[in-house]
């Protein structure tokens, strides 16, 4: 069946990097880009960016100030999404999902819980 | 950027209830291109509605979605036990793509 498995909880200190893993099984990966939406706790869920899977165009939301990275490795089927510089508020669950240029996301990821902490 | 507002933001109903939630839009969202997904807690979103009236491969028929425009709604019929949980509208057509804050069924 179609679906995206995320890499584990990351506990992270105020300045450092993660890099978040999702492979995708079940499905054509370069068929579909993946997107990366967050949810800080308790909170709702906001988009973080976009790249295809057969293009490596990428697309990311204004307000990560150029912190984010998404790449893509068609060997493993697999998406990384690298958030750089973090602060106590990227504290969240993180979120890859599946879809098409300018369609609805149809299938999630489990979530990989990213704490920062000092 | 696209503002999407939810409302009620909680909703105390019980099962076998009709319930429609609201979503409205700062400004027209092109192509009707509106998503709408169900989050059960601890769980990833799951998406029921896309293109604001085409239910996603699974979606029950008791979930039904309308509006155009800037105005979009959610309707379930007869609320079942599973039913109880946060909404979310999406819209997909302008980026940055955005959420509402959510309408919680409880």
């Amino acid at each position: 069946q179609v679906q995206l498995v995320q890499s584990g909880s990351e506990v992270k200190k105020p300045g450092a990097s993660v890099k978040v893993s999702c492979k995708a099984s079940g499905y054509t990966f370069s068929d579909y880009g993946i997107t990366w939406v967050r949810q800080a706790p308790g909170q709702g869920l906001t988009w973080m960016g976009w790249i295809s899977s057969y293009s490596d165009n990428t697309n990311y939301a204004q307000n990560l100030h150029g912190r984010v990275i998404m790449t893509t490795d068609t060997s493993t089927n697999t998406a990384y999404m690298e958030l750089r510089n973090l602060r106590s508020d990227d504290t969240a669950i993180y979120y890859c999902a599946r879809n098409l240029s300018g369609d609805a996301f149809d299938v999630w990821g489990q979530g990989t819980v990213v704490t920062v902490s000092s | 950027d696209i503002v999407l507002t939810q409302s009620p933001g909680t909703l105390s109903l019980s099962p076998g209830d009709r319930v429609t939630l609201s979503c409205r839009a700062s400004q027209t969202v092109s192509s009707n291109y509106l998503a709408w997904y169900q989050q059960k807690v601890g769980q990833a979103p799951r998406l029921l509605i896309s293109a604001a009236s085409s239910r996603a491969p699974g979606t029950p028929d008791r979930f039904s979605g309308s509006g155009s425009g800037t105005d979009f709604s959610l309707t379930i019929d007869r609320l079942e036990p599973e039913d109880f949980a946060v909404y979310f509208c999406q819209q997909y057509a302008t980026s940055p793509l955005t959420f509402g804050g959510g309408t919680r069924v409880e």
